[in-house]
């Protein structure tokens, strides 16, 4: 089945650094990935689609500027948190989307705790 | 837009009993997909069962079923058997099947099931 692998799964850093994440489609190419973020006991909020090739599209209230996208090839799509703050500290999930009509495939997550 | 709403925060059940988990969803569209998915404690969203909003029949998937009425746009997950293991986050979503959407998911906010030995 289509596989979407997500790095790192945990990542601590401190308040003014960058963090980047991966989300790779491993037996698939993916046109379109999502990025998602979840706190505690919640739901999956999305933060923005991401199109290989071109510029992603944020939901509204999501800093574009803060979470840096880039999709630059069909397997690999990749969400930059920077100058992070502690209020960034969630976890982080990416999902693509498999070729027509079927369901999205998730990465494990990334939790990320900001110092 | 769309909405989902799951009404119910949290439920429990006895293992091998029969647990109904309730969503409704609000949309002037007409074709359109809609999914449960499970996170149990790994965090890992795994896809329990889906339903294409043109089929009439209920979709099943072992011991999950839904049932799917679209006028009413609800749509609950049945688990028969409750196992161990079913103990997770239970997460309702909407997709548009519209070109436009680009198949973003909007998702409930979710019912926590427990099961009980």
């Amino acid at each position: 089945g289509a596989v979407v692998s997500q790095h790192p799964s945990r990542v601590i850093c401190k308040s003014g650094t960058s963090v980047k994440i991966e989300c790779r489609s491993l037996d698939f190419q993916a046109t379109t990935m999502f990025w998602y973020r979840q706190f505690p006991k919640k739901s999956l909020m999305l933060m923005a689609t991401s199109n290989e090739g071109s510029k992603a599209t944020y939901e509204q209230g999501v800093e574009k500027d803060k979470f840096l996208i880039n999709h630059a090839s069909l397997t690999l799509s990749t969400l930059t948190v920077t100058s992070a703050h502690p209020e960034d500290s969630s976890f982080y999930i990416c999902s693509a989307r498999y070729p027509y009509n079927s369901p999205l495939h998730f990465g494990n997550g990334t939790r990320l705790t900001v110092t | 837009a769309q909405t989902v709403t799951q009404s119910q925060p949290e439920m429990s059940v006895q293992e091998a009993e029969t647990v109904t988990l309730s969503c409704t969803y609000d949309t002037s569209e007409n074709n359109y997909y809609l999914f449960w998915y499970k996170q149990p404690p790994s965090r890992q969203m795994i896809l329990v069962i889906r339903q294409e909003a043109y089929k009439q029949q209920n979709a099943t998937e072992n011991r999950f079923s839904v049932n799917f009425q679209k006028a009413a746009k609800s749509f609950s997950l049945k688990i028969s058997d409750s196992q161990l293991g079913d103990t997770a986050m239970y997460f309702c979503a909407f997709r548009s099947n519209s070109g436009g959407s680009n198949y973003k998911l909007t998702f409930g906010k979710g019912t926590l099931l427990t099961v009980n030995p």
